[in-house]
């Protein structure tokens, strides 16, 4: 069965600080991985995906995460934030296919302060 | 592109009565579509996967009955919550994924439903 782990609730921080949210998934096979961001009593928006390829990917807003097979992960960084990235990100996994199921993280609340 | 809506965004009620919400695929053809429930703080948690002209998958502990799922067409897909009770109240959110996608879901922009 897969499972998406994001160990931090809540990450606050500085304005133009560089910032790293942790996902770490587990599954027996392939995935595809995705961020998503809400805000505030709005839906999900997707940030970046890797479904195969180059690790690196690069998102919207300046995101970018890697996609680490050994170390089951895919933690989303940002060189430099802005207080409109203030939102919740949630790291999702998926088997594949239109029909197919995301299995979501418990989300993480980036707070960014000035 | 890949838009989806939702609606109403916000919906007040008084218990007893039902509660109908409607998901849009607005450019695209969506043969799947996922109805979610979030509460306060919390993730998402998938409630169905409705496939167009078939009958809906629910999640294992989320009542049939008790939340109605149609999807008649490749654009619609409707939410009904039957007997509203306070405990009904929450934010439901739905998504839709394209024919040949990869998983990857297109979100509405939610629904507050309070049950009063």
């Amino acid at each position: 069965a897969q499972s998406v782990t994001q160990l931090d609730s809540q990450v606050p921080v500085f304005e133009e600080a560089p910032v790293e949210l942790r996902c770490n998934y587990s599954s027996s096979v392939s995935v595809y991985l995705f961020w998503y961001v809400q805000y505030p009593n709005q839906g999900l928006q997707l940030l970046l995906k890797y479904l195969s390829g180059s690790t690196l990917v690069k998102g919207i807003n300046g995101f970018e995460a890697e996609f680490n097979k050994s170390q089951t992960s895919f933690h989303l960084r940002k060189p430099s934030v802005h207080i409109s990235d203030t939102a919740e990100y949630f790291c999702a996994v998926s088997h594949g296919g239109a029909t197919n199921k995301l299995i979501f993280g418990t989300g993480t609340l980036l707070a960014v302060q000035p | 592109g890949a838009v989806v809506s939702q609606h109403p965004s916000r919906v007040i009620c008084k218990s007893g009565t039902s509660v109908k919400i409607e998901c849009r695929s607005l450019d695209f053809q969506a043969t799947t579509m996922f109805w979610y429930r979030q509460f306060p703080k919390k993730s998402l948690m998938l409630m169905a996967t409705s496939n167009e002209g078939s009958k809906a998958t629910y999640e294992q502990g989320v009542e049939k009955d008790k939340f109605l799922i149609n999807h008649a067409s490749l654009t619609l897909s409707t939410l009904t919550v039957t007997s509203a009770h306070p405990e009904d109240s929450s934010f439901y959110i739905c998504s839709a994924s394209i024919p040949s996608g990869s998983s990857e879901q297109f979100f509405g922009p939610g629904t507050r439903l309070t049950v009063l």
